[in-house]
Formats: C-alpha cells, structure tokens, sequence
C-alpha cells in the first residue's frame, strides 16, 4: 500500500518567516495530495490539495509543489502569523481509490 | 460550503455502555463517509468506510462487531462502539465526500472517554 512519509515532526518558526513541511510516498500511481490542518480538539481542516496534472497550486500564504519524478510534494506558509500554530498533515490517494493514506503530522510553532 | 458536523462532541460515560456518534453533511450529500480514530500526538486511522445504502467496509483489525456504521441516508452516517471499554477511548473523527474525486472533509471529532 501507499506510504507516506513527511518531516519535519515539530517546526518552530518566528512570526512573520516561512515555514515548509516536505512529504514523500511510495506508490506512483498516487495523483491527489490533500494538506489538512488540525487544531487542538478539533478535526483535520482542508487547506490546499493539488492534483498530478500540476506542479504548484497557491492560495494566498500557502502554496503546494509537486515533483511526481522524485515523489515528493511540499507544504509552503509565507509570512506566518500566530494564527497558523496547528499540527499540519499530507495525505495522498489515488484516483480510483477512495481512501488518503496520511503522513504522521508535523507539529508547527509560531512565534510572536 | 462542505461543512461535516459531529455530534457529540464529547462523552464520557461507564465501561459496557454503547455509545452512538453522528456524523452529518450539512450542504452537500456525501456518497461516501469515512471514520477514522486518532490517538494523542498520532495521525489518523482509517476504521472504515461506509457508502450510502450499503454496508460499510472496515480495514484490517477493526472489529465490526464492536464498531457498528450505519449509513441511512445521503447526509447522516452513525457510528455506534458497542459495550465499550477503557481501551475505546480515543478520538473519533468522521469525513464526508461529495462524490469520487471529490476532497474529504471532517468534522471536529468526539472525544470518547470510557471510565
């Protein structure tokens, strides 16, 4: 089955700097690659998905990358502010398959 | 717009009892609906899937005699933890999709505590 691997597990960042969660997986016929944001006690919230057919998608401070050669997709947050202290998570799943295999969570800190 | 709500949002109550969860979509019908369990500081876990009108399809190692899914209608699945016991104490997260393709969305979860 599909793995997904994503680092870093905590990310400390200053206010105001960028922070980047890097995620890889296993199986090359994944083509969709959901970021959910999960605050204390409540669920995942969807934040930005891409699918194969594209390499970057933004949505004004987050952006995600794709490199399907290397397998791997990219979390980007400019300009962090308090509000974005969550615990983020990847997830990937292929087309004809209903289920996201998720990474293990990263765990992001902003500093004021 | 694709708002999943769950409900309760916490229980808590005696080793044995059956505890029922609810997961509706609020503006979209969602053909299929997922639930998964999440312990402290872990990621996700898929317990099963259910589709409108048919019978839910659990991962490897759920019992599904213990977790009960019932999926009634195109916007309400149930989740019932039958005669539960301290070791079912968990989060309980369920997800909703509009259709294939489609993203999941969650709801915010039920914390379960068995004493």
């Amino acid at each position: 089955g599909e793995n997904v691997e994503q680092h870093p597990s905590t990310l400390s960042v200053q206010e105001g700097d960028s922070a980047v969660i890097k995620c890889t997986y296993s199986d090359s016929a994944s083509n969709y690659f959901p970021w959910y944001k999960q605050e204390l006690g409540k669920g995942p919230q969807l934040i930005i998905d891409i699918r194969s057919n594209v390499g970057e998608k933004k949505d004004q401070r987050i952006a995600v990358t794709l490199n399907k050669t290397a397998k791997h997709f990219s979390l980007h947050i400019t300009e962090t502010q308090p509000e974005d202290s969550a615990v983020y998570f990847c997830a990937a799943s292929k087309a004809n398959d209903y289920k996201l295999s998720f990474g293990a969570g990263t765990t992001v800190t902003v500093r004021a | 717009g694709a708002v999943v709500s769950q409900h309760p949002s916490r229980v808590i109550c005696k080793s044995g009892t059956s505890v029922k969860i609810e997961c509706r979509s609020l503006d979209f019908q969602a053909t299929t609906m997922f639930w998964y369990r999440q312990f402290p500081k872990q990621s996700l876990m898929l317990m099963a899937t259910s589709n409108e009108g048919s019978k839910a399809t659990y991962e490897q190692g759920v019992e599904k005699d213990k977790f009960l899914i019932n999926h009634a209608s195109l916007t309400l699945s149930t989740l019932t933890v039958t005669s539960a016991h301290p070791e079912d104490s968990s989060f309980y997260i369920c997800s909703a999709r509009a259709g294939q393709g489609q993203p999941q969305h969650f709801g915010d979860g039920t914390r379960l505590s068995i004493l």
